[in-house]
């Protein structure tokens, strides 16, 4: 059974840089039949997409958040993180990893659980 | 960037009655769209993608319709466990866009 979990610091001090990583059980993450994505939720409010990594390492990302944002991948330790630069309290979200499986069309299939990072001093 | 906008926000309904939730893009993304289920706590959880196809696991009283720009969520009849938040989201073009979603809640 495919399961993903999120790990990193709960609190980030505003200007620092957010960094989270997603460790992927039960299938390895490099394969050409799904591909990842790191989507956010703030409190109480709606999901946005914050980008995502493909097969052969190549990312897209939010042009919202485009120029602090990168996502890599770590076959060896089959997990992909998430790094966010300059933070402000505007990122204070739950932020989640998931799977985009082929089989159900390339939407996003396996989520972690979440973890809420807030941006605070 | 496509703007999906969900109606209604807030959809007030009683067990075993039938819910209609609608999703519009702002333009076409043939039927590359999908709907989740989010409960409180919980990761939103995938329901219907492609706009028709149900998610392995998907009870049957789920359906999806819809094409191009005007996509329909129906849930036949409402068990207790489908009072949840409902968003669409399209994968026809990028950046990946979500609705707002709407809350099915208890009448």
């Amino acid at each position: 059974q495919l399961q993903l979990q999120e790990s990193g610091p709960g609190l980030v001090k505003p200007s620092e840089t957010l960094s989270l990583t997603c460790t992927v059980s039960g299938a390895p993450i490099k394969s050409s039949t799904y591909y990842w994505g790191w989507i956010r939720q703030p409190p109480g409010k709606g999901l946005e997409w914050v980008g995502s990594i493909y097969y052969g390492g190549s990312t897209y990302y939010n042009p919202s958040l485009k120029s602090r944002v990168t996502i890599s991948e770590d076959t060896s330790k089959n997990q992909f993180s998430l790094k966010l630069i300059s933070v402000t309290a505007a990122d204070t979200a739950v932020y989640y990893c998931a799977r985009a499986g082929a089989e159900a069309g390339y939407y996003f299939d396996y989520w972690g659980q979440g973890i809420l990072v807030t941006v605070s001093s | 960037e496509i703007v999906l906008t969900q109606s209604p926000a807030t959809l007030s309904l009683s067990p075993g009655e039938r819910a209609t939730l609608s999703c519009r893009a702002n333009q076409s993304v043939s039927n590359n769209l999908a709907w989740y289920q989010q409960k409180p706590g919980q990761a939103p959880r995938l329901l219907i993608y492609d706009a028709s196809n149900r998610a392995t696991g998907v009870p049957a009283r789920f359906s999806g319709s819809g094409s191009g720009t005007d996509f329909t969520l129906t849930i036949s009849s409402l068990e207790p466990e489908d009072f949840a938040i409902y968003y669409c989201q399209q994968r026809n073009n990028r950046p990946r866009t979500f609705g707002q979603g709407t809350k099915v809640e208890v009448k």
